[in-house]
């Protein structure tokens, strides 16, 4: 069946940088994707990385996948206060829901 | 990246009463989308696959009489909670998904914060 498992928490200090681990179990998925979650608030979409990429990097956050053992990562560099969130890694077998893992609690400690 | 709508953002009701929560796609049609749920401190919990036109598909455990699904156009979809409980007060998410045929994306809109007194 479709799992997505993910690290609950993650305490950094503000400028380090974060690394957030998933696995996931569809190789079918095309796409996986990174979502964050503040406070009170809906999921936004961070990024994706279409599977037959192993990086993409968009601004702050590098995107590595390594297809082979099924697991994704995003790497946050000089992480900000801002960045403090819920972080939900995604698979989307095609044409089902999207397949979310717990999400991790990103913490950054000023 | 796409743009989806929810109303109300909160509501406070009282016990018994229904609720109706909107969810639109602004910039794009939407054939699928999708209602969540989310407990404090808990991941997404998918409720229905609501589909333009046709019934909506409920997960397992999920009422569909408690939680009715209309979605009426590509654009807007509905979730109204019936004879809302306190135990419905919850944290209500719709996505939206665009197909652009090489990709799909699910958006999500900001969320209902919904409390039953």
């Amino acid at each position: 069946g479709e799992d997505v498992e993910q690290s609950l928490f993650l305490s950094v200090r503000e400028g380090d940088s974060s690394v957030i681990n998933c696995t996931y179990t569809d190789s079918s998925s095309t796409y996986l994707y990174w979502y964050k979650q503040e406070p009170g608030a809906g999921l936004q979409l961070l990024t994706y990385i279409f599977s037959n990429m192993d990086m993409k990097q968009d601004q702050r956050l590098t995107v590595l996948l390594n297809k082979k053992d099924k697991h994704l990562s995003l790497r946050i560099a000089d992480t900000q206060t801002g960045d403090s969130a819920i972080y939900f890694c995604a698979e989307f077998p095609r044409h089902t829901p999207l397949v979310f893992g717990k999400g991790t609690r990103l913490s950054v400690i000023a | 990246g796409a743009v989806v709508s929810q109303h109300p953002s909160w509501v406070i009701c009282k016990s018994g009463t229904s609720v109706k929560i909107e969810c639109r796609s602004l910039d794009f049609q939407a054939t699928t989308m999708f209602w969540y749920r989310q407990f404090p401190k808990q991941s997404l919990m998918l409720m229905a696959t609501s589909n333009e036109g046709s019934k909506a598909t409920y997960e397992q455990g999920v009422e569909k009489d408690k939680f009715l699904i209309n979605h009426a156009s590509l654009t807007l979809s509905t979730l109204t909670v019936t004879s809302a409980h306190p135990e419905d007060s919850s944290f209500y998410i719709c996505s939206a998904r665009e197909d652009r045929g090489h990709r799909e994306t699910q958006y999500f809109g900001p969320g209902t914060r919904l409390l039953v007194l």
